[in-house]
């Protein structure tokens, strides 16, 4: 009953280390999302996939790249971290039914770049 | 592009009384509408979602969301709130599933719910 983990949960990085955050899921869903919060701005669609080696840009897509070399995971890599990037992380899936169309989130990653 | 508004960024009520949260959205076909609560440190958590039909849809938690098209509003009510309501609120709207489609949604910025004991 796990749905979606991501993990680390917590990270401070200096500007310009590399990283990956890692989002898993064990639902089956097709679909799969990162997404960036940060205050007063709601959530912004990074990077999202429809399938199996596919991937495609959302919103706010630089200084960001993702794989998704296996169903259930689902990378996002920061190459050179900026300042700009220290927000929270969410990953999220969902499934190819129209019933079941709402996403289930994971518990997040926090991020500061220093 | 499709774009949500949530017009208060903090609400305070006392507990027990009524809780309305705004939403607006900007959408040129049907909209499918959805709103999330998000307590601390934590992921966001389905609350309710509209598809088509019955414009006043039931959630968890005793929550309800009523959509207005002539208004383009999905606003979010509970009777009588309690403490453990306090937590961020988000309203969301989607585009109609297509195959092949990854269901994007728009988030908008959040509502901030202080409940008063």
């Amino acid at each position: 009953n796990a749905g979606v983990t991501q993990t680390p949960k917590f990270r401070v990085l200096k500007t310009g280390q590399s990283m990956t955050l890692l989002c898993a899921q064990d639902m089956n869903h097709e679909y799969m999302y990162w997404y960036r919060q940060d205050p007063g701005m709601g959530l912004r669609l990074i990077h999202y996939s429809v399938g199996e080696g596919t991937t495609a840009k959302g919103e706010v897509p630089d200084g960001y790249n993702v794989s998704r070399l296996k169903k259930q995971n689902f990378l996002l890599g920061l190459e050179s971290a900026a300042p700009s990037q220290t927000s929270v992380y969410f990953c999220a899936s969902s499934s190819i039914g129209t019933g079941n169309y709402g996403y289930t989130f994971g518990s997040g990653t926090r991020l500061t770049v220093v | 592009a499709q774009s949500v508004t949530q017009p208060d960024i903090h609400i305070t009520v006392s507990e027990g009384a009524s809780l309305e949260l705004r939403c607006n959205y900007s959408y040129g076909a049907t909209p499918y509408l959805f709103w999330y609560v998000q307590s601390p440190g934590q992921g966001l958590q389905l609350l309710l979602k509209y598809f088509s039909g019955d414009t006043l849809v039931q959630g968890i938690k005793g929550f309800e969301a009523e959509f207005k098209r002539s208004q383009s509003s999905f606003n979010l009510r509970k009777p009588s709130v309690h403490w453990s309501d306090a937590a961020e609120y988000f309203c969301a709207v989607g585009q109609l599933p297509s195959s092949g489609s990854a269901r994007q949604l728009t988030f908008g910025s959040g509502t901030q719910l202080t409940v008063l004991p």
